[in-house]
């Protein structure tokens, strides 16, 4: 499994954008790359994914590097409601279980 | 409500005792994925069942934990004589039957051994 590197915390002001990197040397070819959030007593939930190329959604967007070794995630105006633990999970599509091996995250603070 | 549910959210036992969890995913989710939680880390897999059938299993579920799924709907996870290191937030989740798709998860149980 691959290992990531993220901080450990970062902060951001409301209203700005918040760019969260990750970095994934040992991914495999075929892995994705999944980030999840974590909202404060709830459990994590799916933010955005994706292989190669960039990834845009209605929550945020995904940039990976050419060699994908490493991705950011952007939020493009961080809101209170954002502050969260984002973990980074490269996913094997290799087995059966396609299960998600969490990290210890990035925990975002978000300043009003 | 269309989620994931997760029953009881929270319990208090005494060590030593058996406790019991209980899954519902969403309807339809063939994949099935239990994971504990504690302060300040990650959550951390334990099992993994598709349908019924209990396809993995990490070397954290000692012989104390069983989960089961029978019928491939709800899912249940037991811990026979607890132990304070037992004490966790327990996180369920599920996904269709598709590599690489969003996993839903549940808001967990939280278990306090004393």
């Amino acid at each position: 499994d691959a290992k990531t590197t993220q901080p450990n915390s970062m902060e951001s002001n409301e209203e700005e954008p918040v760019h969260l990197p990750c970095n994934h040397s040992t991914i495999s070819g075929t892995d994705y790359i999944h980030w999840y959030r974590q909202l404060p007593s709830q459990g994590p939930e799916y933010v955005i994914h994706g292989l190669t190329s960039n990834v845009n959604n209605r929550m945020a967007s995904l940039a990976i590097a050419e060699d994908r070794k490493s991705s950011t995630l952007i939020l493009h105006r961080a809101t209170l409601r954002d502050a969260a633990v984002y973990y980074c999970i490269p996913r094997t599509v290799r087995g059966a279980t396609n299960k998600l091996i969490f990290g210890t995250g990035t925990l975002l603070a978000v300043q009003p | 409500d269309t989620g994931v549910s997760q029953d009881p959210r929270h319990k208090i036992t005494k060590r030593g005792q058996n406790v019991t969890f209980r899954c519902d995913p969403i309807s339809e989710h063939n994949r099935l994925y239990w994971y504990r939680q504690t302060l300040g880390q990650g959550p951390e897999f334990l099992t993994y069942f598709q349908n019924e059938a209990q396809l993995e299993k990490s070397r954290l579920l000692s012989d104390r934990f069983s989960a089961e799924r029978p019928k491939g709907s709800f899912s249940t996870l037991e811990i026979q004589r607890t132990e304070q290191g037992d004490s966790a937030m327990y996180l369920c989740a599920s996904s269709p039957d598709r590599v690489n798709t969003e996993a839903f998860f549940g808001q967990g149980t939280r278990l306090t051994v004393v």
